[in-house]
């Protein structure tokens, strides 16, 4: 059975700085896998998807690599904002299929000005 | 142009009652689902749907119903509501396995609070 394990589960920073965010999962037969952004009393944005046979994805100041062989997952911001300020949660498939996502538990950024 | 829709967005009853929370997506997605994500914020898979067929059913209690009249839509109607049902209740959907990149898409979410 698929688990999700982020850490750390809460992340303060000043503004400026380069951070990166952990995942783990158990079962490394993933289809793919997905980094999310949740704000407060807000639905889940997707960040960034790798794909199995992918080793990582960049989207402007984030990078999300995959290991599958090791079971994880790490997603790097550059140069941190205070609008970065959020719980970023990582998702990885229950079964060798690529749905449903199960989910870790989320680290919530804070990123002070 | 709102890719996955929920309504309503809250939704605040009296224990008993019975609500339902309804769905919609535009994206021509096969598979829709429900998550709930409790106080703790933990988002946890409840139904899975595939061409309005119920494919996965997690260890949900049988008060909660999801019904799909077309693929489209994905409604969860839950019956004599609990204190523990109170959750923030999310609809997701993505496309076809083998079809494209399997990304989830989520909806804002319905804050469900029972008195």
């Amino acid at each position: 059975k698929q688990e999700v394990t982020q850490i750390p589960a809460a992340l303060s920073v000043p503004e400026g700085e380069n951070l990166v965010l952990n995942c783990s999962f158990t079962d490394s037969a993933i289809y793919n896998l997905q980094w999310f952004r949740q704000d407060p009393g807000k639905g889940l944005t997707s960040l960034l998807l790798i794909q199995s046979s992918q080793r990582e994805q960049t989207s402007g100041r984030l990078n999300a690599s995959l290991d599958k062989s090791s079971g994880r997952s790490t997603l790097y911001i550059a140069a941190s904002q205070p609008g970065d300020s959020a719980t970023y949660l990582c998702a990885a498939p229950a079964t060798s299929g690529n749905t449903p996502l199960v989910f870790g538990k989320g680290t919530r950024l804070s990123v002070i000005a | 142009d709102t890719a996955v829709s929920q309504t309503p967005k809250y939704l605040v009853t009296q224990m008993g009652n019975d609500k339902s929370i309804k769905c919609e997506q535009n994206l021509g997605h096969d598979t829709m689902y429900w998550y709930k994500q409790d106080s703790k914020k933990f988002l946890k898979i409840m139904f899975s749907y595939n061409n309005k067929e119920l494919i996965i059913n997690e260890t949900v209690p049988n008060r909660f119903s999801p019904k799909s009249p077309d693929k489209a839509h994905l409604n969860l109607h839950i019956n004599s509501l609990e204190l523990g049902d109170s959750a923030v209740y999310f609809c997701a959907s993505s496309p076809p396995t083998g079809s494209g990149t399997g990304e989830l898409f989520f909806g804002e979410g319905s804050r469900l609070t029972v008195l």
